[in-house]
């Protein structure tokens, strides 16, 4: 069963970059066909979607966001990351990790929380 | 940018049927899947494409979309239903996804 880890920083300085890997265990990223996307949830609020990449290398951003994200993929490791650059408190939020084979995402990392202070 | 909305909340008395909406333009038109999101945790999808259970999602859980609305149906309302529950599509034309605000669910 293929499992999704986050690992990263969990404070971020305004205007700096935060960076997370998600890791990809129990299954091959490169197989399957499954995109892999990062998802957050700032505090108290509802998901929303950054983006995603597929194994391949190709990658869709939301708008919104689209000039500060850049998703990339690591097949040897067997991971995906996230950068978003220039953050700011309103960046602050749950990080989630997901995989979709079709276009549900039936794989989510269990989250992690980064917060952007000074 | 397509939109979805849901209601803010949704109140079901214990062993009822909820229905949580979920709507958007012609969404009827468009695949809609449903997650369940505990507090605390990452969400769990429920319903893909419409109205499929993924294994392990109790039969109690159903799906509906027609028109500008899909509908998530919670037969037999247990205490353990209640969550945030969030609806989401792939915009094919755009190529986005978008999820719904969310819907408390209250079990009373």
């Amino acid at each position: 069963q293929v499992q999704l880890q986050e690992s990263g920083p969990g404070l971020v300085k305004p205007s700096q970059t935060l960076s997370l890997t998600c890791t990809v265990s129990g299954g091959s990223i490169s197989s399957g066909g499954y995109y892999w996307s990062w998802i957050r949830q700032h505090p108290g609020k509802g998901l929303e979607w950054i983006g995603y990449i597929y194994y391949s290398g190709s990658t869709y951003y939301n708008p919104s966001l689209k000039s500060r994200v850049t998703i990339s993929v690591d097949t040897s490791k067997n991971q995906f990351s996230l950068k978003l650059s220039s953050v700011t408190a309103a960046d602050t939020a749950v990080y989630y990790c997901a995989g979709t084979g079709t276009d549900a995402f039936d794989i989510w990392g269990q989250g992690t929380m980064v917060t952007v202070s000074s | 940018s397509y939109e979805l909305t849901q209601p803010l909340s949704v109140s079901v008395a214990l062993g009822q049927t909820a229905r949580i909406t979920c709507g958007g333009n012609n969404i009827g038109s468009k695949n809609v899947h449903w997650y369940q999101q505990k507090p605390g945790q990452a969400p769990v999808l429920v319903i893909y494409r419409d109205s499929n259970r993924p294994s392990g999602i109790p039969e109690r859980f159903s799906g509906s979309n027609s028109g500008n609305t899909a509908t998530l149906t919670i037969s037999r309302a247990q205490a353990g239903d209640e969550a945030d529950y969030y609806c989401q599509v792939w915009d094919s034309s755009t190529q986005d996804v978008v999820f719904g605000g969310g819907t408390k669910l209250t079990v009373l």
